[in-house]
């Protein structure tokens, strides 16, 4: 199974951009990237998932390189209430099997 | 449109009792998942079932057991509670086992005294 590597925590004020970057060196050819949202005392929830370079939902944007070694979730514009732990997946879409989940990425928006 | 329910939210045990943790699902999903999340870290899968009738271990699954007797109906037991399974325990459903399709539930906080 792959794994996956991303910053501990990162802080950021209202109203910027936040780039998350997470790293997958181990990638399978058939692996896609999935990111979810947790916030505290809550279930993890589906934020978004791509295979390949750029994917655009109402919440964010998810940048992958060509050699997919890498990806980049963006946050356009953050709020206060996009505090939360950011946990990037890498796993077969078409499979069932145990996804690794990381300790994620602790963002703290500031006023 | 529930989600995925939870029961209880919150549970006191004290070490040597036993308990059930309840996760239903009216989404009609087929898979059913049972993690646990230590604090700081990421969720470990426990067990999880594919369909009615079926469950399979995860990565840590000493010390429980499950149940799927009703499709909409995943059950955590917890034989013999310790110590070391103080937690917070979700669970979540999915149509398949893509991983974008995960619905989870808003957690069990378990303290074994």
């Amino acid at each position: 199974l792959a794994k996956t590597t991303q910053p501990i925590s990162m802080d950021s004020y209202e109203g910027q951009e936040v780039n998350i970057t997470c790293s997958h060196n181990n990638i399978a050819t058939n692996d896609y990237i999935t990111w979810y949202q947790q916030f505290p005392s809550q279930g993890p929830r589906f934020i978004i998932q791509g295979y390949k370079t750029k994917v655009t939902n109402e919440v964010a944007s998810l940048f992958i390189p060509a050699d997919r070694k890498s990806s980049t979730l963006s946050l356009p514009r953050v709020s206060l209430s996009d505090t939360a732990v950011y946990y990037c997946l890498v796993g077969d879409p078409g499979s069932n099997y145990q996804l690794i989940w990381g300790a994620g990425t602790k963002l703290i928006i500031k006023p | 449109n529930a989600g995925v329910t939870q029961t209880p939210k919150f549970r006191v045990l004290k070490t040597g009792q036993s308990m059930t943790l309840l996760c239903a699902q009216d989404m009609n999903h087929e898979y059913m998942y049972w993690y646990r999340q230590d604090p700081g870290m990421g969720l470990r899968l426990i067990h999880y079932s594919v369909g009615e009738g079926t469950t399979a271990k995860g990565e840590v699954p000493d010390g429980y057991n499950v149940s799927r007797l009703k499709k909409q109906n995943f059950l955590l037991g917890l034989e013999s509670a310790a110590p070391s399974q103080t937690s917070v325990y979700f669970c979540a459903s999915s149509p398949s086992g893509r991983i974008y399709g995960y619905t989870f539930g808003s957690g069990t906080r378990l303290t074994v005294v």
